[in-house]
């Protein structure tokens, strides 16, 4: 149990679907993140939440829209995606938003887009 | 521009044995560099934080260094167990929230 618990593990789409990535922290934190992790490259920021607001939005294309309702749950809404969208999704969250304050994973979200 | 480089990209090691991985990173100002690990199928787990004052610290058969002039860390991992294959991925933090994450070590140990 790692505190942060993303839901579904895996996910196919097709690129007209709509679909959403849930994320729920245990953890008491203020700050919750997306990632984006494709093979053999580094993770990519995609959103930021502080408190409920949004603090970044890291040139992420429309396809993908965040939501943070409350400090505990984010989600990411995805439509009309493309195939090079498939990768590993991570959401984390940490205390705070400040670079001391450890970042804390899920397990991810394996998302391929046919 | 921020950035880690790891090296080796992936390694292959036999039960028992020592590695060493590597990170340098141009990433300015300096807060703290962090070594994850990420097991297949997980997201990315803490090993170690090190602040610009420090130079070694470890974590059980994890010992990181730090070399603050040079930018550069290692990760050496004594006597490798099964357990440790997994993606190690070095993580640098400027003075804010941003990190820059290098591309990872993929490390396979054998019996």
């Amino acid at each position: 149990e790692t505190g942060v618990t993303q839901t579904p593990r895996h996910l196919v789409m097709g690129m007209t679907n709509k679909k959403s990535l849930k994320c729920e922290q245990h953890l008491g934190h203020n700050a919750m993140y997306w990632y984006k992790q494709s093979a053999k490259k580094p993770l990519e920021l995609m959103f930021v939440y502080s408190l409920e607001e949004r603090v970044e939005n890291n040139s992420v294309p429309s396809r993908f829209s965040p939501e943070c309702p409350n400090s505990s749950h984010l989600f990411l809404h995805l439509h009309t995606l493309q195939p090079e969208d498939s990768a590993l999704y991570l959401c984390a969250s940490s205390q705070v938003l400040r670079q001391n304050s450890p970042l804390h994973f899920g397990n991810g979200t394996r998302l391929t887009v046919t | 521009k921020n950035q880690v480089e790891q090296s080796p990209q992936s390694l292959i090691i036999l039960e028992g044995k020592n590695c060493t991985l590597q990170c340098n990173y141009t990433v300015s100002p300096f807060s703290n560099l962090r070594w994850y690990k990420q097991d297949t199928g997980r997201g990315p787990v803490s090993l170690t934080i090190m602040t610009f004052s420090e130079n070694t610290k470890s974590n059980r058969r994890y010992t990181a260094t730090l070399d603050a002039d040079t930018k550069q860390s290692s990760l050496h991992i004594t006597a490798s167990q099964l357990s440790d294959s997994a993606s190690y991925i070095c993580v640098v933090s400027a003075d804010d929230y941003k990190l820059s994450f290098g591309a990872g070590t993929t490390v396979t140990v054998r019996a």
